[in-house]
């Protein structure tokens, strides 16, 4: 059973885009949306999070936009960087320890 | 910036040996996971541990698999008799408390496990 769903799988965008990567998720007892980033050989790194009682939430290049009737949450790259290419990875979390992750998209920023 | 580490970064080891993976978590959290991650496929939570206990595994724990906060610093992951579908990356986390809205999980850079 997959808990959070995610799309696309891969995604190439020239530099200065804006990628878009979206999940969705069943489970209303989920109440903390983080997105991770992780580069090859590397652990996930928190990214940004988001709580279900706000639409959006924005640090630096980084946006999540936040829909609880739609049980969708999204994460845009304003201005996207070749450095900005790695594999991107949601997450939810909810009345217990562990995270659902959804199964990531990599993303390739072309110069 | 305090973070998790994990060693061996890579261990190779025969079907049906014991390995252990080893991780020191953030000095002042209280929580710690293991989490698996197929090579090319998502990160799938295995374990969380808390008070010398565990406080919740996934179907994937099985008795293979067991936990264990030896000291103050460490923690690790027992497999017991290794297959050749535990080939995979293994991440250790901490976090401060689970029970926050905000809490964050920090993760290591991963044990590459592979089984021959």
């Amino acid at each position: 059973q997959q808990q959070v769903k995610q799309s696309p799988q891969s995604l190439i965008v020239q530099k200065g885009g804006i990628p878009i990567i979206n999940c969705a998720y069943e489970n209303t007892a989920f109440d903390y949306f983080p997105w991770y980033q992780q580069f090859p050989g590397k652990g996930p790194a928190l990214l940004i999070a988001i709580r279900p009682d706000v639409s959006e939430k924005k640090e630096g290049r980084f946006t999540i936009s936040f829909n609880k009737s739609a049980k969708q949450f999204s994460l845009h790259i304003m201005d996207s960087q070749p450095g900005d290419s790695a594999t991107y990875f949601c997450a939810a979390k909810g009345g217990g320890n562990q995270f659902y992750f959804g199964t990531g998209t990599s993303l390739t920023v072309i110069p | 910036e305090p973070e998790v580490t994990q060693t061996p970064s890579h261990q190779v080891t025969q079907m049906g040996q014991e390995v252990i993976l080893r991780c020191v978590p953030i000095s002042n959290h209280l929580y710690f996971y293991w989490y698996r991650q197929i090579l090319g496929q998502k990160v799938e939570f295995l374990v969380s541990f808390y008070n010398n206990e565990i406080s919740e595994k996934s179907e994937i724990f099985d008795d293979q698999f067991s936990v264990e906060r030896p000291d103050g610093s460490n923690f690790t992951l027992k497999i017991r008799s290794t297959k050749l579908e535990d080939s995979a990356m293994y991440f250790c986390a901490s976090s401060l408390d689970p029970g926050r809205y905000t809490d964050t999980q920090y993760f290591g850079p991963g044990t590459r496990l592979t089984v021959l």
